[in-house]
């Protein structure tokens, strides 16, 4: 069984650019999470979708940061305007119970973005 | 609000050696816990979840224990190899309504020396 995929492994954009991330989840996985961890820091979450709804956004960081996943399948999170302060790696997961002991989530390899 | 806490932050063994890892987090009303595996890198493996109805979880040389009442998770590491060396990190659900997102701690950095 395939894992969370993830694409690109590595972005390096200018200051002011327009990236975008795109994460596949393990097949069946209903649920599907953003986390991203910047120099230095502990890994953070950023939202999480059921199916293709958002159901908590609360660490998306400001409007800048746009997500998305059309038709419950695979998701993409695009930044736009990037800032200095958004480089870091940025995890994808997916997990087949949300909510109750058995929530396992299994992560993807990463996009680490890098904005000069 | 849920924090995770790790120590020690850093941990260098001779091979063959028994270690162990601690995690401790503030909202005990989590219903579960899970220990990760991150080599540089890459992406995080999934090593053990711990049910919050279960007081340990073993998987191969890695046993794993859970203490809700005292707020705090270890993972024991049996007959370390140099192949262990990675990043280990413990991570608890969110705090109130939120379980499902993942709180991380900072990670203890693993080296087994040969």
């Amino acid at each position: 069984e395939a894992g969370v995929t993830q694409f690109p492994s590595h972005s390096v954009i200018e200051k002011g650019q327009t990236v975008t991330l795109r994460c596949d989840p393990i097949s069946g996985h209903d649920n599907l999470y953003w986390y991203r961890r910047v120099m230095g820091k502990e890994i953070k979450f950023l939202l999480h979708f059921v199916k293709e709804s958002k159901q908590d956004e609360s660490g998306m960081p400001n409007n800048r940061f746009l997500a998305e996943r059309t038709g419950g399948t695979y998701s993409t999170l695009k930044v736009q305007p990037a800032e200095l302060e958004d480089s870091g790696v940025y995890f994808c997961a997916s997990s087949q119970f949300s909510g109750s002991p058995y929530n396992e989530q299994f992560f993807g390899p990463g996009t680490r973005l890098t904005v000069l | 609000k849920q924090e995770v806490t790790q120590i020690p932050a850093a941990l260098s063994v001779p091979e063959g050696e028994n270690l162990v890892l601690n995690c401790s987090f503030t909202d005990s009303a989590i219903y579960n816990l899970q220990w990760f595996r991150q080599d540089p890198g890459k992406g995080l493996t999934s090593l053990l979840l711990i049910q919050s109805s279960q007081r340990e979880q073993t998987s191969g040389r890695l046993n794993a224990s859970l203490d809700k009442s005292s707020g705090r998770s270890t993972l024991y590491i049996a007959a370390s190899q140099p192949g262990d060396s990675a990043t280990y990190l413990c991570a608890a659900p969110g705090y109130g309504g939120a379980t499902n997102k993942l709180i991380f701690g900072t990670g203890t950095l693993l080296a087994v020396q040969p």
